[in-house]
C-alpha cells in the first residue's frame, strides 16, 4: 500500500528565500508524481507533473525532482513571495493518485 | 473554459437526509474520481470510474453511491447523511494511457451535516 509523507508539515520563511519541500513515497513502482498547490478554501491547482522516466520538471520559479529508486521528490521554490503562501501537496500515481498530508507554507513580507 | 466543475459549492443539510453532488468535465478525459478531504486536510480517494465503469472503490460506507451516466459526468449520491460525512468532496479527472497528463481537480463541494 502506497504511503506518501511530506516534510516539513509547516514552514514559515521571509520573502526572497529559496526553499525546499520534501516528499517521500514507500512504493517506488509509480508512473509519475504530481505536485499541487491548494489555497485556503479552494481547489487544487496542478503545479508540476514528473513522469517516472524523468528526473525533474521546471515551471518558472518552481523545480521538482524525482528519484524513484530512493522514493523521494523535492519541490524547490526560488525567491519566495507572499503569494506563494499556500498548502503544497505531492501525490504519487501507481494505480491511483495517493496524496501526502501537505506542507503549509507561509512567506512573510 | 475547459475544466472540472462541481455543483453545489456549498451544501448544508441535516443528519439523515439524502443529497447529491454533481461533477462534469469538458477535458475529454476518460477517467473520473471522487476524493474526500477531511478536517485534517488529508485527501483520500473514494471512487474512480473509467469510461463509465467503476474501477476503484475504496473502503467507503455503502451509503455513498457514485453514478456515471457518461464519461464526462460523475455524480455522488449520499444516503442517510451522518455528522462524520462533513468534509470537502473533490471531483477530478484524467486521461489513461499515453495521453496521461496528470489529474485535474474541481474546486470542491463543502458538505456540512448538522
Amino acid at each position: 500500500k502506497q504511503e506518501v509523507t511530506q516534510i516539513p508539515a509547516a514552514l514559515s520563511v521571509p520573502e526572497g528565500e529559496n526553499l525546499v519541500l520534501n516528499c517521500s513515497f514507500t512504493d517506488s513502482a509509480i508512473y509519475n508524481l504530481q505536485w499541487f498547490r491548494q489555497d485556503p478554501g479552494k481547489g487544487l491547482t496542478s503545479l508540476l507533473l514528473i513522469q517516472s522516466s524523468q528526473r525533474e520538471q521546471t515551471s518558472g520559479r518552481l523545480n521538482a525532482s524525482l528519484d524513484k529508486s530512493s522514493g523521494r521528490s523535492t519541490l524547490y521554490i526560488a525567491a519566495s513571495q507572499p503569494g506563494d503562501s499556500a498548502t503544497y501537496l505531492c501525490a504519487a500515481y501507481g494505480n491511483k493518485l495517493v496524496f501526502g498530508a501537505g506542507t503549509i507554507l507561509r512567506v512573510k513580507s | 473554459d475547459t475544466a472540472v466543475s462541481q455543483t453545489p459549492k456549498y451544501l448544508v443539510t441535516q443528519m439523515g437526509n439524502d443529497k447529491s453532488i454533481k461533477c462534469e468535465q469538458n477535458l475529454g478525459h476518460d477517467t473520473m474520481y471522487w476524493y474526500k478531504q477531511d478536517s485534517k486536510k488529508f485527501l483520500k480517494i473514494m471512487f474512480s470510474y473509467n469510461n463509465k465503469e467503476l474501477i476503484i472503490n475504496e473502503t467507503v460506507p455503502n451509503r455513498f453511491s457514485p453514478k456515471s451516466p457518461d464519461k464526462a459526468h460523475l455524480n455522488l449520491h449520499i444516503n442517510s447523511l451522518e455528522l462524520g460525512d462533513s468534509a470537502v468532496y473533490f471531483c477530478a479527472s484524467s486521461s489513461s494511457g499515453i495521453s496521461y497528463y496528470g489529474y485535474t481537480f474541481g474546486s470542491g463541494t463543502r458538505l456540512t451535516v448538522v
